[in-house]
């Protein structure tokens, strides 16, 4: 079946950009989507890309996406505290599977 | 707006009592609906969903079961449950439609302990 695939955690100091990346193996994949998730909550869609692009740009959010290397990744620029969270790369072209999760500590 | 709902939000339970916990969507109809639990180790596991009133797809065998009485109403029940059922439950929607329209949105959850 699918897989997709994300390193489990992420430290980067306040102001600094985050890179989160994520590996896909789907490539019916219509949209590649990046949730957040805090604790306690449930999934908060960020952001989605559709699969002929190259980029999308949503403030301080850039999604890259290399289709040819399956190769998804979400860029917060300015990094806060309050980016602090779970973050779950998904892809698919009906039942998105589920990465299991970057977390994204972010320290002063 | 459509709205997500689950609740109770936080339940605790011994072995062996039975379970119910309801998800409801308002602001859309005929929606996809989609039952997961994220364990500790914090992926998504797909445990049901359903297309339509009555239609529920299981993917995987388990303690557990789903129904869908009304379009918008989706309900995950146990009648008896398991130390292993303990977990974060979310409730998920998305639009019925073509190939793309599958993005998901997900409810607050259910912090389910089994004691």
């Amino acid at each position: 079946g699918e897989d997709v695939e994300q390193s489990l955690f992420l430290s980067v100091r306040e102001g600094d950009s985050s890179v989160i990346n994520c590996t896909y193996t789907d490539s019916s994949s219509t949209y590649l989507y990046w949730y957040k998730q805090e604790p306690g909550a449930g999934l908060q869609l960020l952001t989605y890309i559709f699969s002929n692009m190259d980029m999308k740009q949503d403030q301080r959010l850039t999604v890259l996406l290399n289709k040819k290397d399956k190769h998804l990744s979400l860029r917060i620029a300015d990094t806060q505290t309050g980016d602090s969270a779970i973050y779950f790369c998904a892809s698919g072209s009906y039942i998105p599977t589920f990465g299991r999760g970057t977390s994204l500590i972010v320290h002063p | 707006s459509q709205t997500i709902h689950q609740w109770p939000a936080t339940l605790v339970q011994p072995v062996g009592s039975p379970l119910s916990l309801e998800c409801t969507v308002e602001g859309t109809s005929n929606p996809n609906l989609y039952w997961y639990r994220q364990a500790a180790g914090r992926g998504l596991q797909l445990l049901f969903y359903s297309v339509g009133i009555g239609q529920i797809s299981s993917e995987v065998p388990q303690n557990l079961s789903a129904s869908r009485p009304q379009d918008r109403q989706f309900i995950l029940s146990s009648k008896k449950l398991l130390l292993s059922d303990s977990g974060f439950y979310l409730c998920a929607w998305s639009r019925q439609g073509l190939a793309g329209t599958d993005t998901q949105y997900f409810g607050p959850g259910t912090r389910l302990t089994v004691l």
